[in-house]
C-alpha cells in the first residue's frame, strides 16, 4: 500500500527557511503521478503549494512561487519542500500527498509553527 | 484562481438521516473532454483528509456507497445517505481543472 510520511522541525523562526521531507513507501515516485505539498491553516483553509512529477518537473502555486522549492531524492524515494523567508502566516499543518484521480493518498501531516 | 464556495459552513444531522453539502465554482469545471474536475474530501477529527469522490460523481476506493456526488458545470452536491457517527468531520470540495488547484472553505458535519 502507498504510504507517505512527513518529517521536519515543528518550530521555525521568522525569516528562516522551513524544510520538510516526505518519505514514500509502496510506490516509486519516478513511476507516475504528481507528488504534492498541501497545507492546512488554523481555521481549516487548505492551500495547494506545488508538486514534483515523476519526471522531476515542478509546478508551484503562483502565490508562493518566489519562496518555495520542491526537490527529490529518487534513491531514497523522498521528496522535499523548502519555504524561504517564513512568517507567522506560514504556520500550518503541512501534508505531502499523491495526486492521482484526485488527491488519493495523504501523509499524516506535520504541524509547523513559525515563532520567535 | 478558481474560487470554490461551500454551503453551509456547518451542518448538524441526526444519525440515520441524510445530509447534503453544496459547492459552487467561480467558473465551469467541465473540460472539453467531458470530465468535470470537482472532487470531495473528508477530514475526520485527528486524521488526514481522504478522497471521497473524484471527477464529480465517482466513488473513491473503499468509500461507502452512502456517499454520492452530482452537479452541473458550476454547482455541485455531495449527498450522504443514512449518516453515521464515522461521517463526522470537515468536508471539502476541490477543483483540478486549472492551476492552482483550489479548495472550498470546508463544511463541518456534526451529529445531533
Amino acid at each position: 500500500e502507498v504510504q507517505l510520511q512527513e518529517s521536519g522541525p515543528g518550530l521555525v523562526k521568522p525569516s528562516q527557511s522551513l524544510s520538510l521531507t516526505c518519505s514514500v513507501t509502496g510506490y516509486s515516485i519516478t513511476s507516475s503521478y504528481r507528488w504534492n505539498w498541501i497545507r492546512k491553516f488554523p481555521g481549516n483553509k487548505l492551500e495547494w503549494m506545488g508538486y514534483i512529477n515523476s519526471a522531476g518537473s515542478t509546478n508551484y502555486n503562483p502565490s508562493l512561487k518566489s519562496r518555495i522549492s520542491i526537490t527529490r531524492d529518487t534513491s531514497k524515494n523522498q521528496f522535499f519542500l523548502q519555504v524561504n523567508s517564513v512568517t507567522t502566516e506560514d504556520t500550518a499543518t503541512y501534508y505531502c500527498a499523491r495526486l492521482g484521480r484526485g488527491v488519493d493518498y495523504w501523509g499524516q501531516g506535520v504541524m509547523v509553527t513559525v515563532s520567535s | 484562481d478558481i474560487v470554490m464556495t461551500q454551503a453551509p459552513l456547518s451542518v448538524s444531522v441526526t444519525p440515520g438521516e441524510s445530509a447534503s453539502i453544496s459547492c459552487r465554482s467561480s467558473k465551469s469545471l467541465l473540460h472539453s473532454n467531458g470530465i468535470t474536475y470537482v472532487y470531495w474530501y473528508l477530514q475526520k477529527p485527528g486524521k488526514s483528509p481522504q478522497l471521497l469522490i473524484y471527477r464529480m460523481s465517482n466513488l473513491a476506493s473503499g468509500v461507502p456507497d452512502r456517499f454520492s456526488g452530482s452537479g452541473s458545470e458550476t454547482d455541485f452536491t455531495l449527498k450522504i445517505s443514512r449518516v453515521e457517527a464515522e461521517d463526522v468531520g470537515i468536508y471539502y470540495c476541490g477543483q483540478l481543472l486549472e492551476n492552482p488547484p483550489t479548495f472550498g472553505a470546508g463544511t463541518k458535519l456534526e451529529l445531533k
